[in-house]
């Protein structure tokens, strides 16, 4: 198994709360990958970085910010959560090589699983 | 954004049947990924194709990359109870921004003892 670790797994908060999640991986890849996981819409990607302090945006961005200031820790922050963003949220690594193949491929951790009131 | 249509959405099958599952894109992809995900877990890698027309076995699994590069099936031969979960596709894009996965939206697979 890759070595990735989510935390909390799990966390109950209340509107306009901020939140922060932690992403931490032991495989030193340059690739890490925030996604949520919805009844209907399979995993979507939130944000991704490709190296330290080198993120950008995914599909579903909005309310959410990430940041990574070592290579091994990826942080998804909600500024101020709404009940639309409870769901549950997956944390990915890969080391990227140009071309498709093994090292290419993404591992996904346990997940967080997170419900705003 | 690109879209995956993968099928069927649920399948319910006896213990030693075989299965079968696809997936269809509209874009071409040049990887397609098979995934397993249990009950509060998170989706764990079956088999990677990496070249069109590619045939892939893991144990009990076979997987194609299909050769116009838009579609892959799954197929499970023999179930059994652990096979039991849910079954996701995806297709994958690899460039400079990394590689960026688009997901199905999952097979669920009951097998009955």
């Amino acid at each position: 198994d890759a070595g990735i670790t989510q935390s909390p797994r799990h966390k109950v908060t209340e509107t306009g709360t901020p939140v922060t999640l932690r992403c931490h991986q032991t495989e030193n890849h340059r690739y890490m990958y925030w996604y949520r996981q919805d009844p209907g819409h399979g995993l979507r990607l939130i944000h991704y970085s490709y190296g330290v302090k080198d993120t950008d945006k995914g599909e579903v961005s909005d309310g959410y910010s990430v940041s990574r200031s070592k290579t091994e820790d990826f942080l998804l922050t909600l500024e101020s959560a709404t009940s639309s963003q409870t769901s549950v949220y997956f944390c990915a690594i890969s080391e990227y090589t140009g071309t498709s193949g093994p090292l290419d491929t993404q591992y996904f951790g346990p997940g967080t699983r997170l419900t705003v009131l | 954004g690109q879209q995956l249509n993968q099928s069927p959405q649920s399948m319910f099958i006896q213990e030693g049947e075989d299965v079968s599952m696809n997936c269809t894109s509209s874009s071409i992809f040049n990887t397609w990924l098979w995934y397993k995900q249990d009950p509060g877990e998170g989706p764990v890698l079956l088999i990677a194709l990496y070249k069109a027309g590619e045939l892939t076995s893991n144990g009990r699994l076979t997987a194609q990359f299909g050769i116009t590069r838009k579609d892959s099936f799954l197929n499970i031969s023999a179930s059994i109870p652990s096979d039991v979960g849910i079954y996701f596709c995806a297709g994958q894009l690899s460039g400079t921004s990394g590689s960026r996965l688009t997901f199905g939206e999952g097979t669920q697979l009951t097998v009955n003892p």
